[in-house]
């Protein structure tokens, strides 16, 4: 079974750094594309950026370039979405998909990881 | 950026009733839409994909349709639980985006 497991809700305060991940399992992990969807509170769903594990190959939308990193370590399959320094405005919810060639649609999600950020 | 609208941002329907959604996209994008429904915190889930394609295990009252530019997903009869948010979101181009959101809600 396909599954996609994120860590769980932060708390932090603006400044600080955070790592949040999104462990895959029951299926070939480098093999497919993993995206980021950020959902800010009662608002509509943002595609964040793309990497593929099975060689790092890493894509950002435009308005999240130079503010978060996405990255992988493929031996643990999990991906990573990383803030240097957060935000008010990153409060939100994250999710991980899987993208799948093709037609490059998400077809497994993870359930999302709650950040919040507030001082 | 490819630019997806939406309409209508939402609806009042009654459960039996048929209900259409419909998604335009700034350019062409092929047949590169897809359609997914998200309830209250839960993660959205896929419907279907590449425009008119049902994605395995959802309900055959779903269906997509269009190409281009024009798209539209059909509920052929609601049901108790298709009462949600539903958005399209364009693959076409690397900068994946997503329309606005539909929300159906219980008339």
């Amino acid at each position: 079974e396909v599954q996609l497991v994120q860590s769980g809700a932060e708390v932090k305060k603006p400044g600080e750094s955070l790592k949040i991940s999104c462990k895959g399992s029951g299926y070939s992990f480098t093999s497919y594309w993993i995206g980021w969807v950020r959902q800010m509170p009662g608002k509509g769903l943002e595609w964040m950026g793309i990497i593929y594990p099975g060689d790092s190959d890493t894509r950002y939308s435009p308005s999240f370039q130079g503010q978060v990193t996405i990255s992988a370590d493929k031996s643990i399959s999990t991906a990573y979405l990383q803030w240097s320094s957060l935000k008010a405005s990153d409060t939100a919810m994250y999710y991980c998909v899987r993208r799948r060639d093709g037609y490059n649609y998400g077809d497994y999600w993870g359930q999302g990881t709650l950040v919040t950020v507030s001082s | 950026d490819i630019q997806m609208t939406q309409s209508p941002s939402s609806l009042s329907a009654s459960v039996g009733d048929r209900v259409t959604i419909t998604c335009r996209a700034s350019q062409s994008i092929s047949s590169y839409l897809n359609w997914y429904q998200q309830k209250p915190g839960k993660a959205p889930k896929l419907l279907i994909y590449a425009a008119s394609s049902l994605q395995s295990g959802v309900p055959s009252r779903f269906s997509g349709s269009g190409s281009g530019t024009d798209f539209t997903l059909t509920i052929s009869s609601l049901q108790p639980e298709d009462f949600a948010t539903y958005y399209c979101q364009q693959s076409y181009s690397t900068f994946s985006t997503f329309g606005p959101g539909t929300k159906v809600d219980i008339k």
